[in-house]
């Protein structure tokens, strides 16, 4: 079954504490990308792949961090959280524009 | 530019009813523009598209209406149902096959 995997579904951290989300596909797409999701915002690109070892920021990159060392996996880095990256994150592989996206992750921290 | 413009931010219609949803772009180079339907806890997925070449195209009771001379597209949902309830997105696709969104709309169907 085609699918994109994101884990975890839900986190709850602290501040200033480094968490790893991670993202895989098994659609042998080139190009992945990452999402934030705010009530009223819809949805926000945060950084894209468009292959291995090539990534580039989207509208909303700032305190996130990516790398794409291998075609089927995209984690999404944040070093540093902070309360205003509460949200609900997803990750999309995408073939010609169309996108197959993750289940979500919820965020939240405090 | 690369923005696209979508409205209602939400919307409540009635069992049967017909559900309206309508964007708007700037950009001429756009080609291909889906609609992704989201429910609650899970991921948006998509619903249906059109190119710009098309002027409506219909999968069973939802339709895509499409000017070009207008930059404006529109999804209809006739006979609306509750099951169709869900955030609804319009997307176009720019240069190296990014996807531009809209903001989104939040369909209730009511009973």
């Amino acid at each position: 079954e085609a699918q994109v995997t994101q884990n975890p579904r839900y986190l709850i951290t602290v501040t200033g504490k480094k968490l790893t989300v991670t993202c895989s596909q098994n659609m042998n797409h080139e190009y992945m990308s990452w999402y934030r999701q705010d009530p009223g915002l819809g949805l926000r690109q945060i950084y894209y792949s468009m292959n291995v070892e090539v990534t580039d920021k989207g509208d909303v990159p700032e305190g996130y961090k990516v790398s794409r060392k291998e075609k089927r996996n995209f984690p999404l880095i944040l070093e540093s959280p902070s309360p205003n990256q509460t949200s609900l994150y997803f990750c999309a592989s995408s073939f010609k524009g169309e996108a197959f996206f993750g289940q979500g992750t919820r965020l939240t921290v405090v | 530019q690369q923005q696209v413009k979508q409205s209602p931010q939400s919307l409540i219609v009635q069992k049967g009813g017909i559900s309206i949803i309508n964007c708007a772009y700037e950009n001429t180079a756009f080609d291909y523009f889906p609609w992704y339907q989201q429910f609650p806890g899970k991921g948006p997925a998509l619903l249906i598209a059109i190119r710009p070449d098309v002027s409506e195209k219909k999968e069973g009771r939802f339709t895509i209406s499409f000017n070009k001379s207008a930059k404006q597209f529109s999804l209809h949902i006739m006979d609306s149902q509750p099951g169709d309830s869900a955030t609804y997105f319009c997307a176009a696709r720019g240069s190296n096959y990014q996807l531009i969104w809209g903001a989104g709309t939040k369909l209730i169907i009511k009973p």
